[in-house]
């Protein structure tokens, strides 16, 4: 099983600052065939279902504001949340699909200082 | 629109069963991939199973594979999960997911989520 892992568990960002978070895996999720790296990012508020924000590692899904990126390759990964709002206050999960079962990271907590 | 509605939740004993359905609506439910993820009270996600969009195959987490079965009937676009032998560890909030892929034979990420079913075993 591929084992994702994520940090910092925890963070306080101030309003309009930038907020980052990794996202490592315990194998490479780049596919050799097609050049893509099958990670995706969701934003889960509380008692809400997680939301999708990025697949592909870097592809912000439809209706995602742009100052949501993704970034990396192979087994180390990015999410940005530039000038973050009250509204980004969520955990934030990355997933792989690479391979069967399906795993998430632990969550990473996104609060306001 | 895409909905997912989850039923069938409920407060249920150690070793009992119980049967979750998901209802789908708003696009084509026999196109898609569809799958279970659950979250532990105050925990992360956890996959799992997913079953293909015509139902020729499905896999599962280790966690519940030979206690959990899923199903789907696409003439009622509907999915379901039979939870057998449940355990206290099975607590959590269940949700259907969509995968993202039509007709896909791979699982991928998931595109929309339902608002989940809270499952709570405990004598």
């Amino acid at each position: 099983d591929i084992v994702m892992t994520q940090s910092p568990d925890s963070l306080a960002v101030s309003l309009g600052e930038r907020a980052t978070i990794n996202c490592k895996s315990s194998q490479s999720v780049l596919y050799s065939s097609t050049n893509k790296n099958y990670l995706a990012w969701y934003q889960q508020k509380p008692g809400q279902p997680p939301k999708l924000l990025i697949y592909w590692a870097s592809t912000r899904e439809s209706g995602v504001p742009d100052r949501f990126s993704g970034s990396g390759s192979g087994t180390d990964f990015t999410l940005t949340i530039n000038s973050l709002q009250a509204e980004d206050v969520a955990v934030y999960y990355c997933q792989q699909y690479y391979s069967t079962p399906l795993t998430f990271g632990g969550g990473t907590k996104v609060e306001i200082k | 629109q895409v909905q997912l509605v989850e039923s069938g939740g409920g407060v249920v004993q150690p070793g009992r069963s119980l049967r979750l359905s998901c209802a789908a609506s708003g696009f084509t439910f026999s196109t898609y991939a569809m799958h279970w993820v659950r979250q532990a009270p105050g925990k992360g996600l956890e996959w799992v199973a997913v079953m293909w969009y015509d139902g020729s195959n499905q896999y599962y987490a280790d966690s519940v594979k030979g206690r959990f079965t899923i199903s789907r009937d696409n003439s009622k676009n509907t999915l379901y999960l039979q939870m057998n032998r449940l355990r206290a560890e099975d607590t959590a909030v269940y949700y259907c997911a969509r995968d993202c892929m039509r007709f896909g034979y791979s699982s991928s990420w998931f595109d929309y989520w339902g608002q989940g079913t809270l499952v709570t075993v405990s004598s």
